[in-house]
């Protein structure tokens, strides 16, 4: 019962490199969502995705780019890497919208020196 | 955007009921609450919605007073492995902003 599944759980990178995170849930969830959480903060949303093919900007999207491949995997992507993106990354997934519960993944540890 | 507000902290004994109210005062007719749990290194974890009126599970019950402008999550007789930070939201056509949420400290 995997739910939703987050890759890679930690990473380091360099100032400018440039990483994907990748995100899938075998829930068969019409929307999906990208969040980061800074220490000692709620979450703030990067971007979202209501429907296979469609994605939108959530409350902080510069610095990043998105993908909704398919139905099931929706990745974000750090084209240049700043210490400003250090940060927890986490992935949520709902069935139909966002009126409905979301459900997490663990989240990506990623640091930025 | 409907911005909630919560207490920063709440601490508790086992066995006791925590209630913790978030106020929401701009929300919309289409703005449901919900609420989230999360554990230090997790992910947050749906607890329970509603829109009106009481909702109740397993784990917690909700209450919204007719004007909609605030909620009470009540957690009945916690234990220590309740403490964690609890989030409520108010979520209308994606525009969602989890704020910095209640860290509840259960003690034994």
């Amino acid at each position: 019962n995997a739910g939703v599944t987050q890759t890679p759980k930690f990473q380091v990178l360099k100032t400018g490199q440039s990483m994907t995170l990748q995100c899938a849930q075998d829930m068969n969830h019409n929307s999906m969502y990208w969040y980061r959480q800074d220490p000692g903060m709620g979450l703030r949303l990067i971007y979202y995705s209501a429907s296979e093919g469609t994605t939108d900007k959530g409350e902080v999207p510069n610095g990043y780019n998105v993908s909704r491949l398919n139905k099931r995997e929706f990745s974000l992507r750090l084209e240049s890497a700043a210490p400003s993106q250090t940060s927890v990354y986490f992935c949520a997934s709902s069935e139909k919208n966002s009126n409905q519960p979301q459900h997490f993944g663990d989240g990506t540890r990623l640091s930025i020196l | 955007l409907a911005k909630t507000t919560q207490p920063i902290s709440m601490d508790s004994y086992e066995g006791q009921e925590v209630n913790i109210t978030c106020s929401h005062n701009n929300i919309a007719t289409n703005d449901y609450i919900t609420w989230y749990q999360q554990f230090p290194s997790q992910g947050p974890r749906f607890i329970i919605q509603g829109y009106k009126t009481k909702v109740t599970n397993e784990v917690a019950s909700l209450f919204i007073p007719a004007d909609r402008k605030s909620s009470t999550l009540s957690l009945p007789r916690v234990s220590l492995s309740d403490t964690a930070v609890y989030y409520c939201l108010v979520v209308d056509d994606y525009k969602l902003s989890f704020g910095a949420g209640t860290t509840v400290t259960v003690r034994a």
